[in-house]
């Protein structure tokens, strides 16, 4: 089986400020590992993956993450919070599951601070 | 036009009563998904389908139906809605180049 745990409900940061997002995950086989961006009334957007390649991996609108096999963390940051930033992130495993279906964490709300 | 699309995008719908959600996908994916976001539970996975005549329960399917109608389409249907369906719905769909999701469908059920 396999689980995500996201810290931190609702994060609140300053305009210029670093965003980190937490995620923890459990899986039994080597993951691949997600996060995604859900802007109010969309969908979500792949922000970034990591599939076994580069512990770090950077991805669009300035963010990246680091996979931490030893801390099972894939934890995302961005050194400079925007406006534009402010959504909900949401932090997912695909493991060796049939079908490879995501599983999603519980999602944590950024807002960003003028 | 949308590489998943979903409707309707909003609906209120009573207690008791049937409602088919839609997906289609042009994608050319074989699997598609449905999941539901609640506050505080991310996304749930309710139905998966790895193809036409493949159609698997996910966590949270009881109160759930589905039909994969063509390669394309995948709805989901609420035979009885009941309140605690209420909720933000998003279909899915997954290849080689990864999952693409819908904008979601909000249901309200008063």
């Amino acid at each position: 089986a396999q689980s995500v745990t996201q810290l931190g409900s609702h994060v609140s940061v300053s305009e210029g400020a670093l965003v980190l997002l937490r995620c923890n995950y459990s899986s039994s086989v080597p993951p691949y590992l997600f996060w995604y961006v859900q802007y109010p009334n969309q969908g979500l957007q792949l922000l970034l993956k990591y599939t076994s390649a580069a512990t770090l991996v950077k991805g669009i609108n300035g963010f990246e993450a680091e996979f931490k096999k030893s801390e099972t963390s894939f934890h995302l940051t961005k050194p400079s919070a925007h406006m534009s930033d402010a959504a909900e992130y949401f932090c997912a495993v695909r493991g060796n599951n049939a079908g490879n279906m995501l599983t999603f964490g519980g999602g944590t709300r950024l807002m960003v601070k003028p | 036009d949308a590489d998943v699309t979903q409707t309707p995008r909003n609906r209120i719908t009573k207690t008791g009563k049937r409602i088919m959600l839609e997906c289609s996908q042009t994608k050319g994916h074989d699997r598609m998904y449905w999941y539901r976001q609640d506050p505080g539970l991310g996304l749930r996975l309710i139905y998966y389908s790895f193809d036409v005549k493949d159609i698997n329960k996910g966590e949270i399917s009881d109160g759930y139906s589905v039909s994969r109608q063509a390669q394309a389409k995948f709805s989901l249907s609420l035979e009885s809605a009941i309140p605690n369906q209420t909720a933000l719905y998003f279909c899915a769909s997954s290849g080689v180049d990864g999952y693409t999701f819908g904008s979601g469908t909000r249901l309200t059920v008063v």
